[in-house]
């Protein structure tokens, strides 16, 4: 079973930034939070992962509180080829495998 | 970032046939790959862990002996659905390991259609 939380849907404006929140209370000390989206019809993307400290890349932000049980994906400038699911995925390394829960569906509106 | 591919891209086969869905990874080694399907309007589910050379790890309630799984090379995991039935129409998806154990890239998926 998936070990986050997460919003069914959202939406949001074109420019302005997406903010996807994702709860993980049960989360272990060397698991790592993953974010993946999936636009229709096509493969999962890796958008970014994070331990504990916030990181930044491309593409995304990631904000993990510091008690490491929730975290936030931002989108800074969200465009309409931002619209797809999001997966917020808590997973340990080596061969763990990626458990995806339901995601947050994002659209983003003209 | 690393790139992994699957081919076909689409398949449509009759019932009661067999399909190879093929899964690599292009500018990386992948000790390890993961299969998962997707029906419609679901998230995606884990079907099997693939390690090079070695058997694979099956999920509870996944046919070993339907879902065939080889990994015959650091870059290439292949899955064949046996006596494919229309209950196996799905979105069939690769995702493929670094060696760093960090990175997990997917493959743009595969559409099976049995008829």
């Amino acid at each position: 079973d998936a070990k986050t939380t997460q919003p069914t849907s959202m939406d949001c404006a074109e420019g302005r930034a997406a903010n996807l929140p994702c709860n993980h209370s049960t989360i272990s000390g060397n698991e790592y939070v993953y974010w993946y989206r999936q636009i229709h019809s096509q493969g999962p993307q890796y958008i970014i992962h994070g331990l504990k400290n916030n990181e930044t890349n491309e593409m995304a932000s990631l904000i993990i509180t510091e008690d490491r049980k929730s975290s936030t994906l931002i989108l800074p400038h969200a465009t309409l080829r931002d619209t797809a699911v999001y997966y917020c995925i808590v997973r340990g390394i080596g061969n763990t495998p990626l458990v995806f829960g339901k995601g947050t569906r994002l659209s983003v509106i003209a | 970032g690393a790139v992994v591919s699957q081919h076909p891209s689409w398949v449509i086969c009759k019932s009661g046939t067999s399909v190879k869905i093929e899964c690599r990874s292009l500018d990386f080694q992948a000790t390890t790959m993961f299969w998962y399907r997707q029906f419609p309007k679901q998230s995606l589910m884990l079907m099997a862990t693939s390690n090079e050379g070695s058997k694979a790890t099956y999920e509870q309630g996944v046919e070993k002996d339907k879902f065939l799984i080889n990994h015959a090379s650091l870059t290439l995991s292949t899955l064949t659905v046996t006596s494919a039935h229309p209950e196996d129409s799905s979105f069939y998806i690769c995702s493929a390991r670094d060696a760093s154990g960090s990175g997990v890239f997917f493959g743009p998926g595969t559409r099976l259609t049995v008829l």
